[in-house]
């Protein structure tokens, strides 16, 4: 196993519906984000969490909920979500937060109904 | 503060060179720069630090200005691998939070 690994790929839900996204990293970073990337828009940074404390909510609405478990997952939870949050939701990490590269996942492509 | 970058898009012939430009209205700690190929996870390139350097691996190289806040990614010699969507993330403090640009779409034709 390596780098950055998002699970599902891919996920429909409805409105109402309750799903949850995960994220491993096999780095052994400190620093974990979790980023909204829409169609021709820029990289937006949802969540930060280091040595497992969020550090940063970017005015992120309730309907999303992080979960940092420990320094190698991060969840992101879901719940009543609307059309506009249909996009693909990236997780990363990094050694710290702050001067160091960021390492990617693939990303889950979230579509909304 | 939302990096600008330019072009938004460029199409290059292999071989060619291409140059990203990436500026903030805000004074930086660092640039970092990344690359998106469609459906996959973007790809770390480089990071710049304060104190204005250069960076470069293979033909892929940058510059960063810190007096003039903006940093320039060059492609040399250009191959088709080099296609993707080049974003510029800046941070204007150690641990500040990483501002990405919209990106710029690189395409290389054989």
């Amino acid at each position: 196993e390596t780098g950055v690994t998002q699970t599902p790929r891919h996920l429909v839900m409805g409105m109402t519906n309750k799903k949850s996204l995960k994220c491993e990293q096999h780095l052994g970073h400190n620093a974990m984000y979790w980023y909204k990337q829409s169609a021709k828009k820029p990289l937006e940074l949802m969540f930060v969490y280091s040595l497992e404390e969020r550090v940063e909510n970017n005015s992120v609405p309730s309907r999303f909920s992080p979960e940092c478990p420990n320094s190698s997952h991060l969840f992101l939870h879901l719940h009543t979500l609307q059309p506009e949050d249909s996009a693909l939701y990236l997780c990363a990490s990094s050694q710290v937060t702050g001067g160091q590269p960021q390492h990617f996942g693939d990303g889950t492509r979230l579509s909304i109904l | 503060q939302q990096p600008v970058q330019s072009p938004q898009a460029v199409i290059l012939r292999e071989g060619e060179d291409a140059v990203i430009n990436c500026s903030s209205s805000k004074a930086l700690y660092s640039v970092h720069w990344y690359r998106q190929k469609h459906g996959e996870a973007p790809i770390f390139l480089m990071i710049l630090l304060k104190g204005g350097e250069q960076k470069g691996h293979d033909k892929i190289s940058a510059s960063f200005n810190e007096k003039k806040q903006q940093s320039s990614l060059y492609l040399t010699a250009s191959q088709l691998s080099y296609s993707g969507t080049y974003f510029c993330g800046t941070e204007e403090t150690s641990g500040s939070r990483l501002t990405f640009g919209e990106g710029t779409q690189l395409t290389v034709n054989p």
